[in-house]
């Protein structure tokens, strides 16, 4: 199994510019979580999903927009990039309902730069 | 509203010594408390967990943790530090609400010195 894998690894953006951020897991978990790593910050939820073709908000979803079409594929979609989304984004997926497994598993991250 | 609490930003101690990193949650029930690692430029990787039963829980590479209800407090130790745990380490709660939905700590970076 790959686990969570992301895509790409690292990229510059401009001001204004769109982009998605790819996030496929093999493990057949329900549920997706998209977070923010800024420093001194800890990891601040964007948006989740507990299923494909249902997404909900998180702590900071501004500026965000998910779908999720498949159980595998959580895709992150930056509108109108701001410096402010420069950050490093991680993945990461977890079993749903009738299992006592509850952690997250992460995607090795996603490295953004907006000038 | 849940948060967790990581008061030490930076730790640094010598190889071979002890490691204490401290977390305290707020929660009203029994919580479910996690421990991550992050090594620079990776993504997160689960130390060990806590959801219920034994209050001092094992996890790998020779970390183990003790849940205290009268403190609040999940704390992560190591009876003796190698220069490979140098990394940051979070700890987390999961959320009320469900959905396996986490909330972290600020984390805290850990230097390990020859």
């Amino acid at each position: 199994n790959a686990g969570v894998t992301q895509t790409p690894k690292f990229r510059i953006l401009k001001i204004g510019q769109s982009m998605t951020l790819q996030c496929t897991q093999d493990m057949n978990h329900n549920y997706m979580y998209w977070y923010r790593q800024d420093p001194g910050m800890g990891l601040k939820l964007i948006y989740y999903s507990v299923g494909a073709g249902i997404t909900d908000k998180g702590e900071v979803p501004n500026g965000y927009n998910v779908s999720r079409s498949t159980t595998e594929d959580f895709p992150l979609r930056l509108e109108l990039a701001a410096p402010s989304q420069t950050s490093v984004y991680f993945c990461a997926s977890s079993y749903g309902t009738g299992r006592t497994s509850y952690e997250q598993y992460f995607g090795p991250g996603t490295r953004l730069t907006v000038t | 509203a849940q948060s967790v609490t990581q008061p030490d930003i930076h730790i640094t101690v010598s190889e071979g010594a002890s490691l204490e990193l401290r977390c305290n949650y707020s929660y009203g029930a029994t919580p479910y408390l996690f421990w991550y690692v992050q090594s620079p430029g990776q993504g997160l990787q689960l130390l060990l967990k806590y959801f219920s039963g034994d209050t001092l829980v094992q996890g790998i590479k020779g970390f183990e943790a003790e849940f205290k209800r009268s403190q609040s407090s999940f704390n992560l130790r190591k009876p003796s530090v190698h220069w490979s745990d140098a990394a940051e380490y979070f700890c987390a709660v999961r959320e009320s609400g469900g959905y396996n939905k986490l909330i972290f700590g600020a984390g805290t970076r850990l230097a390990v010195h020859p």
